[in-house]
């Protein structure tokens, strides 16, 4: 069983609809969390990066994190074109040497 | 602010070869990580260099190997190159604290044949 599990989509949606995307892990030591997302080709870029359960609101992205069912959910509100990409979640421990642990990435993409 | 920078952006070489990428970190960050992505997959954590010194492996042989530099640049070699070593390299900086966020470069796709 891998540490971080995320459905690998594909997910396609029309612009403007309200993404919905999520990873399980099993390991109860993670601490951090976060989202990237990367473009075809590209390095991944962090979206959003959160410590604890609870919400994180940036514009139109929102991070959760539910630690007592060891879920997290990334929400796009009003998506767009141009956020077609994969998304990664991460997650690392803290400590000395903070690994990401990646999950294995959800490819979006937002029909115009 | 300068982000992370990583050259060369593509190179192919052939299997048994030895290959070396460079990565510059971002500006005030004293922490490289390397991380291997394969296509489909997510990245996957090789080893980290804080103060020119390894600080964490992943599970990956001897063969791969780093550097870190007094500017905290860093290099990632590996040696006797194999097919499944054809990948998207991932280079990633912070400042060294347990919890701080990662920043990554474009990365460098090698291709072995």
């Amino acid at each position: 069983q891998k540490e971080v599990e995320q459905d690998p989509g594909p997910l396609s949606v029309p612009e403007g609809a309200i993404v919905s995307l999520n990873c399980t892990y099993s390991n109860s030591a993670f601490q951090y969390f976060m989202w990237y997302r990367q473009y075809s080709r590209k390095g991944p870029e962090l979206l959003m990066y959160t410590y604890s359960s609870g919400n994180k609101e940036d514009g139109r992205f929102t991070a959760q994190v539910d630690k007592s069912s060891k879920y997290i959910s990334l929400f796009i509100r009003d998506s767009q074109p141009s956020d077609s990409a994969t998304y990664l979640c991460a997650m690392n421990y803290g400590g000395a040497t903070n690994k990401l642990i990646f999950g294995t990435g959800t490819l979006l993409a937002v029909q115009p | 602010e300068t982000g992370v920078t990583q050259s060369p952006t593509h190179l192919i070489k052939t299997r048994g070869q030895q290959v070396t990428l460079r990565c510059s970190s971002q500006s005030g960050h004293n922490t490289v990580s390397w991380y291997q992505q394969a296509l489909g997959q997510g990245p996957q954590f090789i080893f980290q260099y804080y103060r020119e010194e390894e600080n964490g492996r992943g599970n990956f042989p001897p063969r791969f190997s780093g550097l870190q530099f007094p500017n905290y640049s860093s290099e990632l070699n590996v040696n006797a190159l194999e097919l499944d070593d054809s990948a998207l390299y991932l280079c990633a900086s912070n400042t060294r604290t347990g919890s701080d966020e990662q920043y990554f470069g474009p990365g460098t796709r090698l291709t072995v044949t």
